[in-house]
Protein backbone atom coordinates (compact mmCIF):
# COMPACT_ATOMS: atom_id res chain seq x y z
CA UNK A 1 0.00 0.00 0.00
CA UNK A 2 1.01 3.85 -0.16
CA UNK A 3 3.64 4.95 2.39
CA UNK A 4 2.40 7.70 4.72
CA UNK A 5 5.51 8.94 7.23
CA UNK A 6 5.01 10.80 10.08
CA UNK A 7 8.25 12.72 11.93
CA UNK A 8 9.11 13.26 14.59
CA UNK A 9 7.45 9.75 16.49
CA UNK A 10 7.80 11.15 19.61
CA UNK A 11 8.22 14.30 21.81
CA UNK A 12 8.29 16.17 24.73
CA UNK A 13 8.28 19.39 25.82
CA UNK A 14 7.44 22.13 28.22
CA UNK A 15 4.11 23.90 28.79
CA UNK A 16 3.90 27.05 26.00
CA UNK A 17 6.08 25.95 23.55
CA UNK A 18 5.22 25.27 19.89
CA UNK A 19 5.32 21.86 18.51
CA UNK A 20 5.56 21.22 14.57
CA UNK A 21 4.50 17.39 13.63
CA UNK A 22 5.20 16.50 9.96
CA UNK A 23 3.11 14.31 7.52
CA UNK A 24 4.46 13.19 4.24
CA UNK A 25 3.33 10.72 1.55
CA UNK A 26 6.45 9.24 0.32
CA UNK A 27 5.32 7.64 -2.88
CA UNK A 28 2.04 9.37 -4.19
CA UNK A 29 0.98 13.18 -4.14
CA UNK A 30 -2.27 13.70 -1.85
CA UNK A 31 -4.17 17.34 -2.28
CA UNK A 32 -6.02 16.47 0.81
CA UNK A 33 -4.88 14.62 4.13
CA UNK A 34 -6.58 14.10 7.67
CA UNK A 35 -5.10 14.93 10.83
CA UNK A 36 -6.60 12.68 13.58
CA UNK A 37 -6.18 12.80 17.52
CA UNK A 38 -5.95 9.46 19.59
CA UNK A 39 -6.18 9.58 23.67
CA UNK A 40 -5.40 6.52 25.35
CA UNK A 41 -7.89 3.98 25.29
CA UNK A 42 -9.73 5.79 22.97
CA UNK A 43 -10.92 6.03 18.97
CA UNK A 44 -9.43 7.96 16.53
CA UNK A 45 -11.23 11.75 16.57
CA UNK A 46 -10.68 14.01 13.05
CA UNK A 47 -9.58 17.09 14.13
CA UNK A 48 -8.93 18.18 10.48
CA UNK A 49 -9.37 18.13 6.88
CA UNK A 50 -5.35 19.37 5.32
CA UNK A 51 -5.68 20.74 1.64
CA UNK A 52 -2.56 21.62 -0.28
CA UNK A 53 -2.55 25.24 -1.42
CA UNK A 54 -6.04 26.64 0.48
CA UNK A 55 -7.31 26.47 4.30
CA UNK A 56 -7.62 23.74 6.14
CA UNK A 57 -11.20 23.16 7.25
CA UNK A 58 -11.38 22.02 11.27
CA UNK A 59 -13.68 19.83 13.00
CA UNK A 60 -15.95 21.36 15.45
CA UNK A 61 -14.34 22.21 18.90
CA UNK A 62 -11.05 21.90 17.19
CA UNK A 63 -9.38 25.73 18.03
CA UNK A 64 -7.54 26.34 14.48
CA UNK A 65 -5.74 29.19 16.08
CA UNK A 66 -4.47 26.46 18.21
CA UNK A 67 -3.65 23.55 15.69
CA UNK A 68 -2.12 25.35 12.78
CA UNK A 69 -2.35 23.47 9.26
CA UNK A 70 0.07 24.32 6.15
CA UNK A 71 -0.08 21.66 3.04
CA UNK A 72 2.57 23.27 1.48
CA UNK A 73 2.91 21.14 -1.42
CA UNK A 74 1.55 18.01 -2.89
CA UNK A 75 3.31 15.38 -0.23
CA UNK A 76 3.77 17.78 2.97
CA UNK A 77 1.13 18.75 5.55
CA UNK A 78 2.18 19.83 9.06
CA UNK A 79 0.50 20.15 12.61
CA UNK A 80 1.46 22.80 14.59
CA UNK A 81 0.63 22.70 17.85
CA UNK A 82 0.73 26.09 19.46
CA UNK A 83 1.18 26.74 23.12
CA UNK A 84 0.49 23.58 24.21
CA UNK A 85 -0.63 22.36 27.55
CA UNK A 86 -0.69 18.72 29.35
CA UNK A 87 -4.55 18.03 28.18
CA UNK A 88 -2.62 18.52 24.39
CA UNK A 89 -0.57 15.63 25.29
CA UNK A 90 -2.00 12.82 23.08
CA UNK A 91 -1.32 10.55 20.11
CA UNK A 92 -1.44 12.61 16.68
CA UNK A 93 -1.98 10.55 13.58
CA UNK A 94 -1.79 11.76 9.85
CA UNK A 95 -3.86 9.89 7.00
CA UNK A 96 -3.84 10.05 3.08
CA UNK A 97 -5.54 8.38 0.41
CA UNK A 98 -3.63 8.01 -3.28
CA UNK A 99 -7.35 8.40 -4.88
CA UNK A 100 -10.59 10.05 -3.55
CA UNK A 101 -11.61 6.14 -4.30
CA UNK A 102 -8.80 4.20 -2.45
CA UNK A 103 -8.08 3.31 1.01
CA UNK A 104 -6.90 5.49 3.20
CA UNK A 105 -3.11 4.74 5.15
CA UNK A 106 -2.18 6.64 7.99
CA UNK A 107 1.42 7.53 9.54
CA UNK A 108 2.97 6.08 12.53
CA UNK A 109 1.77 8.67 14.56
CA UNK A 110 3.53 11.15 16.81
CA UNK A 111 3.13 10.75 20.70
CA UNK A 112 3.19 14.42 22.35
CA UNK A 113 3.70 14.72 25.77
CA UNK A 114 3.34 18.40 27.39
CA UNK A 115 4.68 18.63 30.92
CA UNK B 1 -22.31 14.58 9.88
CA UNK B 2 -21.54 10.73 10.32
CA UNK B 3 -22.04 9.17 13.49
CA UNK B 4 -20.41 5.41 13.94
CA UNK B 5 -21.74 3.03 16.50
CA UNK B 6 -19.30 0.39 17.41
CA UNK B 7 -20.27 -2.85 19.71
CA UNK B 8 -19.01 -4.48 21.90
CA UNK B 9 -16.62 -2.57 23.20
CA UNK B 10 -14.72 -5.75 24.34
CA UNK B 11 -15.02 -9.10 23.05
CA UNK B 12 -12.89 -12.10 25.08
CA UNK B 13 -12.92 -15.41 22.65
CA UNK B 14 -10.91 -18.87 22.82
CA UNK B 15 -8.77 -19.48 20.04
CA UNK B 16 -10.33 -20.87 17.08
CA UNK B 17 -13.85 -19.54 17.79
CA UNK B 18 -15.25 -16.96 16.04
CA UNK B 19 -15.81 -13.12 16.66
CA UNK B 20 -18.22 -10.81 15.03
CA UNK B 21 -17.56 -7.01 15.77
CA UNK B 22 -21.06 -4.88 14.54
CA UNK B 23 -20.97 -1.21 13.51
CA UNK B 24 -24.05 1.31 12.70
CA UNK B 25 -23.88 4.05 10.54
CA UNK B 26 -26.04 7.58 10.14
CA UNK B 27 -25.29 8.89 6.89
CA UNK B 28 -27.05 7.27 3.92
CA UNK B 29 -24.66 8.95 2.09
CA UNK B 30 -21.58 7.02 3.42
CA UNK B 31 -20.54 4.52 0.71
CA UNK B 32 -17.00 3.43 1.94
CA UNK B 33 -16.38 0.86 5.08
CA UNK B 34 -13.69 -0.07 6.02
CA UNK B 35 -12.03 -2.10 9.35
CA UNK B 36 -8.81 -1.34 10.67
CA UNK B 37 -6.80 -3.19 13.20
CA UNK B 38 -4.58 -1.16 15.57
CA UNK B 39 -1.99 -2.73 18.10
CA UNK B 40 -0.87 -0.31 20.97
CA UNK B 41 1.17 2.43 20.45
CA UNK B 42 0.88 1.59 16.46
CA UNK B 43 -0.91 3.08 13.31
CA UNK B 44 -4.41 1.21 12.10
CA UNK B 45 -3.13 -0.97 9.99
CA UNK B 46 -6.43 -1.53 7.51
CA UNK B 47 -7.72 -5.23 7.27
CA UNK B 48 -10.29 -5.49 5.41
CA UNK B 49 -13.04 -2.89 3.70
CA UNK B 50 -16.18 -3.12 1.70
CA UNK B 51 -18.07 -0.38 -0.66
CA UNK B 52 -21.64 0.21 -0.71
CA UNK B 53 -22.25 -1.63 -4.06
CA UNK B 54 -21.47 -5.12 -2.05
CA UNK B 55 -22.80 -6.96 0.60
CA UNK B 56 -20.29 -9.40 1.31
CA UNK B 57 -16.51 -9.31 1.21
CA UNK B 58 -14.51 -12.46 2.28
CA UNK B 59 -10.69 -12.50 2.57
CA UNK B 60 -9.42 -15.58 4.16
CA UNK B 61 -10.73 -15.57 8.44
CA UNK B 62 -11.80 -11.86 7.80
CA UNK B 63 -15.19 -10.71 6.32
CA UNK B 64 -17.60 -7.98 6.19
CA UNK B 65 -20.87 -7.67 5.63
CA UNK B 66 -22.80 -4.42 5.03
CA UNK B 67 -26.91 -3.89 4.99
CA UNK B 68 -27.18 -0.41 3.47
CA UNK B 69 -30.82 -0.63 4.63
CA UNK B 70 -30.57 -1.00 7.88
CA UNK B 71 -27.15 1.07 7.77
CA UNK B 72 -25.08 -1.28 9.68
CA UNK B 73 -21.92 -3.46 8.86
CA UNK B 74 -19.69 -6.37 10.61
CA UNK B 75 -16.49 -7.82 11.05
CA UNK B 76 -16.18 -11.76 11.30
CA UNK B 77 -12.90 -13.35 12.33
CA UNK B 78 -13.25 -17.35 11.49
CA UNK B 79 -10.72 -19.27 13.64
CA UNK B 80 -9.21 -16.67 15.63
CA UNK B 81 -5.65 -17.01 16.96
CA UNK B 82 -3.76 -15.31 19.54
CA UNK B 83 -2.58 -12.97 17.18
CA UNK B 84 -5.86 -11.69 16.24
CA UNK B 85 -5.79 -9.88 19.84
CA UNK B 86 -6.00 -6.04 18.96
CA UNK B 87 -8.47 -3.35 19.09
CA UNK B 88 -10.36 -2.89 16.21
CA UNK B 89 -11.95 -0.16 14.49
CA UNK B 90 -14.65 0.13 12.09
CA UNK B 91 -15.13 2.91 9.80
CA UNK B 92 -17.55 5.31 7.75
CA UNK B 93 -16.87 7.66 4.53
CA UNK B 94 -18.41 9.23 1.38
CA UNK B 95 -15.86 9.28 -1.41
CA UNK B 96 -13.00 11.54 -0.56
CA UNK B 97 -13.89 12.51 2.59
CA UNK B 98 -12.80 11.79 5.90
CA UNK B 99 -13.21 8.57 7.96
CA UNK B 100 -14.99 8.55 11.08
CA UNK B 101 -14.82 6.12 13.51
CA UNK B 102 -16.35 3.91 15.62
CA UNK B 103 -15.38 3.62 19.45
CA UNK B 104 -13.13 0.80 19.09
CA UNK B 105 -13.48 -3.07 20.09
CA UNK B 106 -10.56 -4.68 21.97
CA UNK B 107 -10.37 -8.56 20.93
CA UNK B 108 -8.77 -10.12 23.10
CA UNK B 109 -8.15 -14.41 22.11
CA UNK B 110 -7.19 -16.79 24.72
CA UNK B 111 -5.44 -20.44 23.60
Amino acid sequence: GAVVSQHPSRVICKSGTSVKIECRSLDFQATTMFWYRQFPKQSLMLMATSNEGSKATYEQGVEKDKFLINHASLTLSTLTVTSAHPEDSSFYICSARVETTEPMFFGPGTRLTVL
Amino acid sequence: GENVEQHPSTLSVQEGDSAVIKCTYSDSASNYFPWYKQELGKRPQLIIDIRSNVGEKKDQRIAVTLNKTAKHFSLHITETQPEDSAVYFCAASKAGTALIFGKGTTLSVSS
